[in-house]
């Protein structure tokens, strides 16, 4: 049973669409986040969540908007995509104490051409 | 705000070799601290945790990393690398009152025969 899931696992698409990238985990917990990984940097955080609300932006463009109908589930959704965009997406999740890990999803490849 | 310094982008050893993979913090308060490895198109998966316990601590595969408050450090070593180390990692300290883990450049970890 997989802890944090994520789909698509790949995503291939042309510039301008819009696409979303669904996230769920199974393990109760309240803090949820997308980070972007690219060749600059292992992990760039993009969003924090706790208890479906927002509690961290990392200057992320606007076209990027992370939804959470609930806490078990974070969604990405990208307006206009552009080749900057490509790049490995994680969604993770951890418990609210600070002295615990997070848990990360498969990744989604995102390819846009 | 936290960041964290990963020195060597790459770092190649022999198997049987010391791993010694660098990671400093910035932060005057100490962190949480915790180190990831992620195996080739892969998620990532926790190695280590550092929670204000012991200084000292020990991970999975044979990892274990020393805290160390006056070097702001918190590097990772095994005493003898295994072709099955080969793999990227990343250091990752969490700011008290942060629901947010910061990940530098990350460490590409190639073990020789």
């Amino acid at each position: 049973d997989t802890a944090v899931s994520q789909t698509p696992k790949y995503l291939v698409t042309q510039m301008g669409n819009d696409k979303s990238i669904k996230c769920e985990q199974n393990l109760g917990h309240d803090t949820m986040y997308w980070y972007k990984q690219d060749s600059k940097k292992f992990l760039k955080i993009m969003f924090s969540y706790n208890n479906k609300e927002l509690i961290i932006n990392e200057t992320v463009p606007n076209r990027f908007s992370p939804k959470s109908p609930d806490k078990a589930h974070l969604n990405l959704h990208i307006n206009s995509l552009e080749l900057g965009d490509s790049a490995v997406y994680f969604c993770a999740s951890s418990r609210a104490g600070e002295n615990t890990e997070a848990f990360f999803g498969q990744g989604t490849r995102l390819t846009v051409v | 705000a936290q960041s964290v310094t990963q020195l060597g982008s790459h770092v190649s050893v022999s198997e049987g070799a010391l791993v010694l993979l660098r990671c400093n913090y910035s932060s005057s308060v100490p962190p949480y601290l915790f180190w990831y490895v992620q195996y080739p198109n892969q998620g990532l998966q926790l190695l280590l945790k550092y929670t204000s316990a012991a200084t000292l601590v020990k991970g999975i595969n044979g990892f274990e990393a020393e805290f160390k408050k006056s070097e702001t450090s918190f590097h990772l070593t095994k005493p003898s690398a295994h072709m099955s180390d080969a793999a990227e990692h990343g250091c990752a300290p969490r700011d008290h009152g942060f629901n947010k883990f910061y990940f530098g450049s990350g460490t590409k970890l190639n073990v020789k025969p």
